[in-house]
């Protein structure tokens, strides 16, 4: 069936420090892996997308890693900051207009 | 401005009324979703629509009857509402070629 899924629901951090957020897949024919961030009270946001025929992707502190050959996905973020506390989610996208979320992970950076 | 908005924010309401939630984007996207996000952050996808036609349902019942009248707008009926309808509901738009979907800031529906 269709599942992405999350290995830890919560991560704490002390600031400063790298951030690696994990994720598992089972779909093997998504097209695109995403990352959105949450934050308490608001919508999803973007943060970065990977194409299924790549294995690692950087953004602006951000690096999306996936391995298809295990079904893994993971999200690192360096540096990290106060304000990068929030739920984060992959999620997986095929055929275009549907896109499927992962249960999410909760990451608490301790200042 | 906002780019993505819905109304109302929150909702209280008893079991068996009927309500609707509105959603507007003013991003000039052709594509625009619903979801539903339950207690435990659960995210699910809902329907999809594209230049106002309905391209996904997700097995949603026949109670939940989204509307889009124009391409910036898709506002979401449901009938005889259940106390499992409880959630918080996203609105949100793309475009079709993009995976960068822009989300509204959700709707609390409580159902008493």
């Amino acid at each position: 069936g269709e599942s992405v899924g999350l290995h830890l629901p919560t991560l704490s951090v002390q600031e400063g420090d790298n951030s690696i957020i994990n994720c598992a897949y089972s779909n093997s024919a998504s097209d695109y892996f995403i990352w959105y961030k949450q934050e308490s009270g608001k919508g999803p946001q973007f943060i970065i997308d990977i194409r299924s025929n790549m294995d690692k992707r950087q953004g602006q502190r951000v690096t999306v890693l996936l391995n298809k050959t295990v079904k893994h996905l993971s999200l690192q973020i360096a540096a990290t900051q106060p304000g990068d506390s929030a739920v984060y989610f992959c999620a997986e996208n095929y055929g275009g207009f549907k896109t499927i979320f992962g249960a999410g992970t909760r990451l608490f950076v301790k200042a | 401005d906002t780019a993505v908005s819905q109304t109302p924010k929150y909702l209280v309401t008893q079991m068996g009324n009927d309500k609707s939630i509105k959603c507007e984007q003013n991003l000039g996207h052709d594509t625009m979703y619903w979801y539903k996000q339950d207690s435990k952050k659960f995210l699910k996808i809902m329907f999809s629509y594209n230049n106002k036609e309905l391209i996904i349902n997700e097995t949603v019942p026949n109670r939940f009857s989204p509307k889009s009248p124009d391409k910036a707008h898709l506002n979401l009926h449901i009938n005889s509402l259940e106390l499992g309808d409880s959630a918080v509901y996203f609105c949100a738009s793309g475009v079709y070629s993009y995976n960068e979907q822009f989300f509204g800031p959700g709707t609390r529906l409580t159902v008493l």
